[in-house]
């Protein structure tokens, strides 16, 4: 039962646009969202997180948009940049920390 | 640099062998989690300590095994290996337990190849 679902394997994307990742749950209880980045060889980055109580948070270029009725969060990243290329995945955890349940990831590609 | 550290980089070995991975967690972080990410798959929880306690298993086989020491160092110890155990091991390190939230930081992994 995959409770983090990331329905997009991969996304291109044209340097100075939007990108925009999308990743669905299903798990009600869960009260901490987060974005993590990663690049071939290296573990995950920590980007950005949001509570549960929450619908939008925002770090630089990079927001995340919470929407609890539809399950469902999306990361933005404004303009993007060759240097975003890299997988994305999202997570979530519940009772404010601990282990993370993490989507499949999804590649995006910033094209010059 | 996340601060965690992970020993060895790559591991191959073969069937029926067993091997130990080592995570020296970020300063100051009391909890140590391991993950498994195999070919084309998002990363599985496998085991989480806080302060040398177990705190919470996920899919972990019983063939694998965890420890964290006084150090707060923490060791994954893999037997009887299968061709299926190939994969980039993580391990993360949070300072969850001190109050609010707390993202983990992962280390750089191990890649594990059984042949």
């Amino acid at each position: 039962d995959q409770q983090v679902k990331q329905n997009s394997p991969s996304l291109s994307v044209q340097e100075g646009r939007i990108s925009i990742l999308n990743c669905d749950y299903t798990n009600s209880m869960f009260d901490y969202f987060l974005w993590y980045k990663k690049y071939p060889a290296e573990g995950p980055t920590f980007l950005i997180s949001i509570s549960s109580i929450k619908d939008k948070n925002e770090d630089g270029r990079f927001t995340v948009f919470l929407n609890k009725s539809a399950k469902h969060l999306s990361l933005h990243i404004v303009p993007s940049q060759p240097g975003d290329s890299a997988v994305y995945f999202c997570a979530a955890s519940y009772n404010q920390g601990g282990k993370l349940i993490f989507g499949q990831g999804t590649e995006l590609s910033v094209k010059p | 640099d996340s601060g965690v550290t992970q020993t060895p980089k790559h591991l191959i070995t073969a069937t029926g062998q067993r091997v130990t991975l080592r995570c020296s967690p970020r300063s100051g972080d009391l909890s140590v989690y391991w993950y498994q990410q195999s070919l084309d798959q998002g990363l599985q929880f496998l085991i989480q300590y806080y302060n040398g306690e177990e705190r919470a298993k996920g899919n972990i086989l019983e063939r694998f095994s965890a420890q964290q020491f006084p150090d707060l160092h923490s060791e994954l110890n893999l037997s009887s290996l299968e061709l299926g155990d190939s994969a980039l091991y993580f391990c993360a390190s949070s300072e969850e337990g001190r109050g609010g939230f707390s993202p983990l930081h992962f280390g750089n992994g191990t890649r594990l190849t059984v042949t």
